[in-house]
């Protein structure tokens, strides 16, 4: 089983609209959750931490649910810029491991 | 300042070779990661180090080795190339080995195997 999973999507979706991405972890002892942005041929670059009390970040909003193992991340009133790669990241439980899912492709169109 | 810079930046190799990447962390950061990234992936974690000393290493064999130079700087090494070893390498700078570290990845290397 990996790790980390992810819907590898794509999610076409048309400008303004809400957009959910979950992501599933197998190992319970993970204590640190991210989520990534990936341009196509470009780094991963990160968007933001998640935290057991959910946290927001303008149009972005993500979730933990440890007693699932589950994380998601909510895009509110999508912008064309928000095509990208999303990638879920989590802490293997040992501090210097971390396991990325194989990313969700959105695609935001006009 | 300068953020993580990595060469080069394409490679391409026949199999059998063997290459050398290289990595300059963000200035302060004491620890560097180095993860595979096949396309349609995410990336997969290879090895860690911190205060050179290797910290982590991932589920890859022994063809791979790297190192951590005083300066934080970092080499990773991969002998006797597959051509399964042709992918994106990313390097990753991060200040320390907290678990809620955040990462700071290079723009990589693409390797190429023929």
């Amino acid at each position: 089983r990996k790790e980390v999973e992810q819907d590898p999507g794509p999610f076409n979706v048309p400008e303004g609209a809400t957009v959910a991405f979950n992501c599933t972890y197998s190992n319970s002892a993970s204590q640190s959750f991210f989520w990534y942005r990936q341009d196509c041929r470009k780094e991963p670059k990160l968007l933001m931490s998640v935290y057991s009390s959910g946290n927001e970040d303008g149009r972005f909003t993500a979730q933990l649910n440890r007693a699932s193992q589950y994380i998601s991340l909510l895009i509110r009133d999508s912008k064309l810029s928000d095509s990208a790669t999303y990638l879920c990241v989590v802490n293997g439980g040992n501090f210097n491991k971390f396991y990325f899912g194989s990313g969700t492709k959105l695609n935001v169109k006009p | 300042d300068a953020g993580v810079t990595q060469s080069p930046t394409h490679l391409i190799k026949t199999r059998g070779q063997h290459v050398t990447l290289r990595c300059s962390p963000i200035s302060g950061h004491k620890s560097v990661s180095w993860y595979q990234q096949v396309l349609g992936q995410g990336p997969q974690f290879i090895f860690q180090y911190y205060e050179k000393e290797e910290r982590g290493r991932g589920n890859f064999p022994d063809r791979f080795s790297a190192r951590q130079f005083p300066n934080y700087s970092s080499e990773l090494n991969v002998n006797a190339l597959l051509l399964g070893d042709s992918a994106l390498y990313l390097c990753a700078s991060s200040l320390t080995l907290l678990r809620d570290e955040k990462l700071f990845f290079g723009s990589g290397t693409q390797l190429s195997v023929l």
